[in-house]
């Protein structure tokens, strides 16, 4: 199975300020039959099911705001807030769907400074 | 209105069997892979199983394996999770989600709750 491992555990972070988690994969996920790296970003906030942010390692999803961003290729990868608003308070997890089990990084409770 | 709705969660002993299902409306259910995430409270995700689209491919989380089964209808834009010889360690948040690039679109959840 595919290890995901996210840090760091948890961020906090002045309003205004960028935020940035990393999540590594045991092996590559960049899957043969496609062109990129099957890695996803969900946002997750208190009460509410996760939120596809960034899939295929730096596609924004649809009305997500651009300043959530998503780099990296291979086994490295990184989640980047600009400028952390209120509102992003929540845990983040990086999954990679390029090989069942479709594992999730263990989360990365972001809060405000 | 693009969503799903998962029903069918509740108390239940362990050893005992619980199916949840999930209702999908608003897509063309029967192109997309589905999958079932689980989330016990305040811990993280975990993957349980996938179905492709037509129903001929399914994967299971180890843990789940030989004890659950996941089908679909796409007649009737349902997905099913049939869960036997339920243990304490299965009580979580059961999610329903449509897989394409990335899981895109999620369920509000059903609890799962196994105890005596």
């Amino acid at each position: 199975d595919i290890v995901m491992t996210q840090s760091p555990d948890s961020l906090a972070v002045s309003l205004g300020e960028r935020a940035t988690i990393s999540c590594k994969s045991s092996q590559t996920i960049l899957h043969s039959a496609a062109n990129g790296d099957h890695l996803s970003w969900y946002q997750q906030k208190p009460g509410q099911p996760p939120k596809l942010l960034i899939y295929w390692a730096s596609t924004r999803e649809s009305g997500v705001p651009d300043r959530f961003s998503g780099s990296g290729s291979g086994t490295d990868f990184t989640l980047t807030i600009s400028s952390l608003q209120a509102e992003d308070v929540a845990v983040y997890y990086c999954q990679q769907y390029a090989h069942s089990p479709y594992t999730f990084g263990q989360g990365t409770k972001l809060e405000i400074k | 209105e693009v969503q799903l709705v998962e029903s069918g969660g509740g108390l239940v002993q362990p050893g005992g069997s619980l199916r949840v299902s999930c209702a999908a409306s608003g897509f063309t259910f029967s192109n997309y892979w589905m999958h079932w995430v689980r989330q016990v409270p305040g811990k993280g995700l975990v993957w349980v199983s996938h179905i492709d689209n037509d129903g001929s491919s399914s994967t299971y989380a180890d843990s789940v394996k030989g004890r659950f089964t996941i089908s679909r209808d796409n007649a009737k834009n349902t997905l099913h999770l049939q869960m036997n010889s339920l243990r304490a360690e299965d009580t979580a948040v059961y999610y329903c989600v449509r897989g394409a690039g990335g899981f895109d679109l999620w369920g509000q959840g059903t609890l799962v709750t196994v105890s005596s």
